[in-house]
């Protein structure tokens, strides 16, 4: 069964630093969603990719995050500086069509100290 | 805006016991509705969606979710659980004219012996 890969799976900052997440969509999956998640919460959407281009960032911190997704493939999310507060899991998915929903990476653990 | 209210954040029941998770959302169009399971340290697996037609929907690992569109709900049922069901259980509202994923707070179910 195809999958999304996500990497790292944990990382450890110091805040401050900076630090990036990678993410490979399932093949043809043009819809691309970057998502965290607080400890105890459900995910909220950071960033939404539809091919290369961004489709919703309303909820990206745009002062310290970014994201990329050059050629409509894998994406890259960064925080630059990271902060305390930062610390949650950061979940990658995919989708083909919206009516499927998606399919989640396993996600990277992030803990800023 | 839509929104996804999950009433209980921890239901905790015996094993071979029914169970069922509540979730209320608000929408005032058509709507697709998910449900996810997530383990510990480990990504969003879905469990069931409902698009249209049958309002009783049924899902992976033995659940089934029954839609009520007169009172907004979508509550997710087992009628005999498992040690191995103890999980993190989120609802999930999409809008019919959006990729975006709205997802409730969460319900750890805890199964005990």
């Amino acid at each position: 069964e195809a999958e999304v890969a996500q990497s790292p799976r944990y990382k450890i900052t110091e805040k401050s630093q900076a630090v990036a997440f990678w993410c490979d969509p399932i093949s043809g999956h043009a819809t691309l969603y970057w998502y965290r998640q607080i400890l105890g919460q459900g995910p909220e959407l950071l960033v939404q990719f539809q091919d290369e281009s961004v489709v919703d960032d309303s909820q990206l911190p745009k002062d310290r995050f970014s994201a990329e997704r050059l050629k409509g493939v894998d994406s890259t999310l960064k925080i630059q500086p990271a902060e305390l507060g930062d610390s949650a899991m950061y979940l990658c998915a995919s989708s083909e069509d919206r009516a499927y929903g998606y399919t989640f990476g396993s996600g990277t653990r992030l803990t800023v100290v | 805006a839509q929104s996804v209210t999950q009433l209980d954040s921890q239901v905790p029941v015996f094993e071979e016991a029914p169970v069922e998770l509540r979730c209320n959302y608000s929408s005032s169009v058509s709507v697709y509705l998910f449900w996810y399971v997530q383990y510990p340290n480990q990504g969003l697996q879905l469990l069931l969606k409902y698009l249209s037609g049958s309002t009783l929907v049924k899902g992976i690992n033995g659940f089934e979710a029954e839609f009520n569109k007169s009172q907004t709900s979508f509550h997710l049922r087992k009628p005999s659980v498992h040690i191995s069901d103890t999980a993190e259980y989120f609802c999930a509202v999409r809008g019919d004219s959006s990729y975006k994923l709205i997802f409730g707070s969460g319900t750890r179910l805890l199964v005990r012996p």
